[in-house]
């Protein structure tokens, strides 16, 4: 069965950097598209970056791009975001999602993880 | 970038029908495929409703989406409410260089 697993979540100063990172087991994850979204406590989810399979292709959410990096290691079956100058308004949980093949810039995320919180305070 | 606009909140009693709107602010909404995301509390997102009006295997038939392009918005309609489907619920679509979540909107059955 498909799984996806985060990690790296934890409490950050402003300005602090992390690296969150997904494991994937029980799918050929180097077929898939893949995509990080974030959801602030009590708020809604805010789509924050996608992979394409092959690493060749990365997108970002205007209110990320610069300081978050996503990346890939098809051998290890893992996904990683590398969040860098990290605010306040960066607090959130992370989810880890699978795009589906059908329109992999469409957004339709298959399976979620069960997200990691990254709380950014002094 | 476009937005997403639902309504806060609805509630319907069990057994009756309610419909959830999702109104794009620019760009047509039948130029790209519109999802709609379950989230019960303390959960992760699920899908409910795919390329406009399409079920995941599993997800029952009580629930349908559609798009209204007078109103430039999408609908998640779901019939014969149980209290299992009380959770929050996001509409996502995308366009050239974006993928946009509506602001969610939460259904109590009450």
């Amino acid at each position: 069965q498909v799984q996806l697993v985060e990690s790296g979540g934890g409490l950050v100063k402003p300005g602090g950097s992390l690296r969150l990172s997904c494991a994937a087991s029980g799918f050929t994850f180097s077929d898939y598209y893949m995509s990080w979204i974030r959801q602030a406590p009590g708020k809604g989810l805010e789509w924050i970056s996608y992979i394409s399979s092959s690493r060749s292709y990365t997108n970002y959410a205007d209110s990320v791009k610069g300081r978050f990096t996503i990346s890939r290691d098809n051998a290890k079956n893992s996904l990683y975001l590398q969040m860098n100058s990290l605010r306040a308004e960066d607090t959130a949980v992370y989810y880890c999602a699978r795009v589906s093949p059908r329109i992999p810039v469409a957004g339709l995320f298959d399976y979620w993880g069960q997200g990691t919180l990254v709380t950014v305070s002094s | 970038n476009f937005m997403l606009t639902q309504p806060h909140s609805v509630s319907e009693s069990p057994g009756k029908t309610v419909t959830i709107s999702c109104t794009r602010s620019s760009g047509s909404i039948a130029s790209n495929y519109v999802q709609w995301y379950q989230q019960r509390p303390g959960t992760s997102p699920t899908t409910v409703i795919f390329e406009d009006n399409q079920r995941p295997s599993g997800v029952p038939d009580r629930f349908s989406g559609s798009i209204d392009s007078s109103s430039n918005s999408a609908s998640l309609t779901i019939s014969g409410l149980k209290t299992e489907d009380e959770a929050d619920y996001f509409c996502q679509s995308y366009d050239s260089s974006n993928l946009v979540f509506g602001g969610g909107t939460k259904l109590t059955v009450l």
